[in-house]
């Protein structure tokens, strides 16, 4: 029944490591997301696609890339992690009627 | 812009006690009105959309263009209400712009 699938559920990376955050989807969805949830800042947008090879900056894109080469895969890039980036992060997709869903997370740890 | 406005962080009821999460929005245009829920240890989920005008677990919401609310009720919560939830908005880009969400504890 899992529908957005999130590859690690715990990640701890050192400071200045690349660090790659993976997200499949299989509803066939046009549109991807990646948030980050952080205790009384909800969620925040980093980056969004609506098709395949295609991407938008969201509010807090700095630090981050993405890469979308096919529709079912949506991967968000630390190119240099830092402390400050040290979150959950959720990856969601939607149809064109706005319902999103959501995968399970992935909570990372940069030391 | 597009931004929304949860003023409460945390908010304890006791178990058959009415509860109102608040959400303020301000948009230019004529939004899409969400509240999402997250259950401990599961991920998040749609709880209902303004646009479906549909009761979820006993949970309504209206929307108010006037004063700018999307305020989500219960009138009688129950302990397994317990979680936090998001009020979300979404403009013509699809897009959703989260609150910073309120947690609810219903006591017994």
């Amino acid at each position: 029944d899992v529908k957005v699938t999130q590859s690690s559920r715990y990640l701890v990376k050192r400071t200045g490591e690349k660090v790659f955050l993976e997200c499949v989807q299989d509803m066939d969805h046009e549109n991807m997301f990646w948030y980050r949830q952080d205790p009384g800042l909800g969620l925040r947008l980093i980056y969004f696609s609506y098709d395949v090879k295609m991407k938008e900056k969201g509010d807090i894109p700095e630090g981050y890339s993405v890469s979308r080469e096919k529709k079912e895969r949506f991967s968000l890039i630390l190119e240099s992690a830092s402390t400050n980036q040290t979150s959950m992060y959720l990856c969601a997709s939607s149809h064109t009627d706005y319902g999103y869903t959501f995968g399970s997370g992935t909570r990372l740890t940069v030391v | 812009a597009q931004r929304v406005t949860q003023p409460e962080k945390l908010l304890s009821v006791f178990k058959g006690a009415p509860v109102e999460l608040k959400c303020n929005y301000s948009y230019s245009g004529s939004p899409e009105l969400f509240w999402y829920v997250q259950y401990s240890r599961q991920r998040l989920q749609l709880l209902l959309r303004h646009i479906s005008r549909e009761s979820i677990k006993g949970f309504t919401a209206d929307l108010n263009k006037g004063e700018t609310s999307f305020h989500l009720k219960k009138p009688f919560a129950q302990e397994e209400d317990s979680a936090m939830y998001y009020c979300a908005l979404s403009g013509s880009d699809y897009k959703l712009s989260f609150g910073a969400g309120t947690t609810v504890t219903v006591r017994a």
